[in-house]
């Protein structure tokens, strides 16, 4: 079995601060772990994956991730944010190890307000 | 440019009809997916197909069908059966459905039901 947990449905930063969206994952195998954004009526982009490499992710616009086994976290960050990283985030958590379908099962998702 | 197509962009249907959803890749991905998207649910899997002429149930699959004929298309129709099917539909592809490649999405259809 495998679940995530985002911690906030609603983040508000000022444009230049630190963003930090936080997921919380468990998963009966090793976890492949992603970040997707999504803005208003459209689909999904990926912005990062963990797939048991290196625990600290880089992914497109600036975002990174840290896989914490012990924690069972992946938290996004990005040290300045920017007005066009206004949009909802989506933790997203997969058993590489199972034996069959990998299963992608979906946060609730953050939406992150930027203010000028 | 390599990507998915999914249309129509908007749909409005009366009740008790069938509508389908179109969905094409020309990626080359072996896998398809449809999800639902319902505000503050996240995405939920409807069906998924591993290769053509196969097809499994997600978790939400009633009042829904689906058909893998060809490698680059995955049509969803939403019957009169789905009870509530106003809501924004993603299909999505991966290269393999067992590697952590991740999904690509398309832009996604929204339904609505008057």
């Amino acid at each position: 079995a495998q679940s995530v947990t985002q911690l906030d449905s609603h983040v508000s930063v000022s444009e230049g601060t630190p963003v930090l969206l936080r997921c919380n994952y468990s998963s009966s195998y090793s976890p492949s772990l992603f970040w997707y954004v999504q803005h208003p009526n459209k689909g999904l982009q990926l912005l990062l994956k963990y797939t048991s490499a290196a625990t600290l992710v880089k992914g497109i616009n600036g975002f990174e991730a840290e896989f914490k086994k012990s924690e069972t976290s992946f938290h996004l960050t990005k040290p300045s944010a920017h007005m066009s990283d206004a949009a909802e985030y989506f933790c997203v958590v997969t058993n590489a190890g199972g034996t069959s379908y990998g299963k992608l099962t979906f946060g609730q998702g953050t939406i992150l307000t930027v203010h000028p | 440019d390599g990507g998915i197509t999914q249309s129509p962009k908007y749909l409005f249907r009366k009740e008790g009809q069938n509508v389908t959803l179109s969905c094409e890749q020309n990626l080359n991905h072996d896998a398809m997916y449809w999800y639902r998207q319902d505000p503050g649910q996240g995405l939920r899997l409807i069906y998924y197909s591993q290769i053509v002429n196969d097809f499994q149930k997600g978790d939400i699959a009633e009042g829904y069908s689906v058909s893998r004929e060809k490698k680059e298309s995955f049509p969803l129709t939403v019957t009169s059966a789905q009870k509530n099917p106003t809501a924004f539909y993603l299909c999505a592809s991966s290269l393999s459905p067992r590697g952590p490649a991740g999904l690509f999405f398309g832009e996604g259809s929204r339904l609505t039901v008057l």
